[in-house]
């Protein structure tokens, strides 16, 4: 079973969208958890963190971690053609497994205007 | 964000030749990561660096790799004799500070084995 699943998609929306990414994992230790965007042949850029269960909001973007049910969530509101791009998501436990990042598949979203 | 640049951008080599790709991540950091992405296929993490010992490293970082930070602040991924399957992006990572809770990542360096 991998780690962390996440469907590929790939995902086409309208521009003003709303879009919710999300993640399944399998690992009970991770407990930060990431999202990153990634542009085609481009280093993963963080644009959310969050630690153990909840939300987070950073203006158009929304985290959600439910770990009860090992899922985690991106929400994008008034989605925009520069959002198109993969996105990530990530998990690490802590520990002794400080810093071991491990992605999903990554997510194709593709905005239209 | 931290900047952390990377060297070469694009690496090209013929299979049996070590390269060494470089990193400079964010100055006086204890922590660093590898991690290379084969085209179309997930991030996977390689190894971990602490305190310029190797604190973690996975099934993919065998003898072929080793890393080093030789001058303080240069970080160096080397692969001893490129295989075809070396082929793809590695990124360094490091935290934004002293604490581990993010990690930010490099452009990358393309690397293409012939």
């Amino acid at each position: 079973q991998k780690e962390v699943e996440q469907d590929p998609g790939p995902l086409s929306v309208p521009e003003g969208a709303i879009v919710s990414l999300n993640c399944t994992y399998s690992n009970s230790a991770f407990q930060y958890f990431m999202w990153y965007r990634q542009y085609s042949r481009k280093g993963p850029e963080l644009l959310m963190y969050t630690y153990s269960s909840g939300n987070k909001e950073d203006g158009r973007f929304t985290a959600q971690v439910d770990k009860s049910s090992k899922y985690i969530s991106l929400f994008i509101r008034d989605s925009q053609p520069s959002d198109s791009a993969t996105y990530l998501c990530a998990s690490y436990a802590g520990g002794t497994s400080y810093g071991k990042l491990t992605f999903g598949q990554g997510t194709i979203l593709t905005v239209h205007p | 964000e931290p900047e952390v640049t990377q060297t070469p951008s694009h690496q090209v080599t013929q299979m049996g030749q070590e390269v060494i790709l470089r990193c400079v991540p964010i100055s006086n950091h204890l922590y660093f990561y590898w991690y290379r992405q084969i085209l179309g296929q997930k991030v996977e993490f390689l190894v971990s660096f602490y305190n310029n010992e190797i604190s973690e490293k996975s099934e993919i970082f065998d003898d072929q790799f080793s890393v080093e930070r030789p001058d303080g602040s240069n970080f160096t991924l080397k692969i001893r004799s490129t295989k075809l399957e070396d082929s793809a992006m590695y990124f360094c990572a490091t935290p934004p500070t002293r604490g581990t809770d993010t990690q930010y990542f490099g452009p990358g360096t393309r690397l293409t084995v012939l």
